[in-house]
């Protein structure tokens, strides 16, 4: 079955750099668009960022773009999310997903659990 | 962006109730709408996609429906395990956006 666990949450001051993990299984990695979706304390989701399956294209919401990375390592089955220039507003649980389709450009299908980024003073 | 207004932000039902929640887009949209459910501390879970494709396993009481700018997620009968929030989504176009969800509690 399909298996998706992020890690490298953490405390870090504002400013700062985290790198998250998201290690895939149970699917063809390398032919899945893969995203990031985060949640801040008590509020809704807010779509983040999408490498499409051959790393050909990556898109970022406004609020992060310039300052977060996404990648994937076909090698690994793991997609990256490289954060710079964290912000306290960044604060949030961060999930990966995959798309529902393979080597396709379209709605979230299976997450992961997310895992917890404080940005804190 | 295209933006996604959900209504309404939250209700009271109880089990067997028919429930809707609506969606509207800020531009057409095609059929690229999709919803989720999260419960507490979880993380969502893909309902419909397509407006009114049921994911595998998802119980037939859920259904979608809707065109263009204006979508609806209907619940049937409520069941216990069914009060949880509820997002949509659009893939029409990057970025994606969801909406501000609502939240289905027990009346």
């Amino acid at each position: 079955q399909v298996q998706l666990l992020e890690s490298g949450g953490g405390v870090v001051q504002p400013g700062g750099s985290l790198r998250l993990s998201c290690a895939a299984s149970g699917f063809t990695f390398s032919t899945y668009g893969m995203h990031w979706v985060r949640q801040a304390p008590g509020k809704g989701l807010e779509w983040v960022a999408f490498t499409r399956y051959d790393e050909s294209n990556q898109y970022y919401a406004d609020s992060v773009k310039g300052r977060f990375t996404i990648f994937k390592d076909n090698s690994k089955n793991t997609v990256y999310l490289q954060m710079n220039s964290l912000r306290e507003d960044d604060t949030a649980v961060y999930y990966c997903a995959n798309d529902r389709v393979p080597k396709s450009f379209g709605e979230l299908g299976y997450w992961g659990q997310g895992t917890l980024v404080t940005v804190s003073s | 962006a295209i933006q996604m207004t959900q209504s309404p932000s939250s209700l009271s039902a109880s089990v067997g109730d028919r429930i809707i929640i609506t969606c509207r887009a800020s531009q057409h949209i095609r059929d690229d709408l999709a919803w989720y459910q999260q419960k507490p501390g979880k993380a969502p879970n893909l309902l419909i996609y397509s407006v009114s494709n049921l994911q595998n396993g998802v119980p037939s009481r859920f259904s979608g429906s809707g065109s263009g700018t204006e979508f609806t997620l209907t619940i049937s009968s409520l069941q216990p395990e069914d009060f949880a929030t509820y997002y949509c989504l659009h893939d029409h176009i990057h970025p994606w956006t969801f909406g501000q969800g609502t939240e289905v509690e027990v009346k």
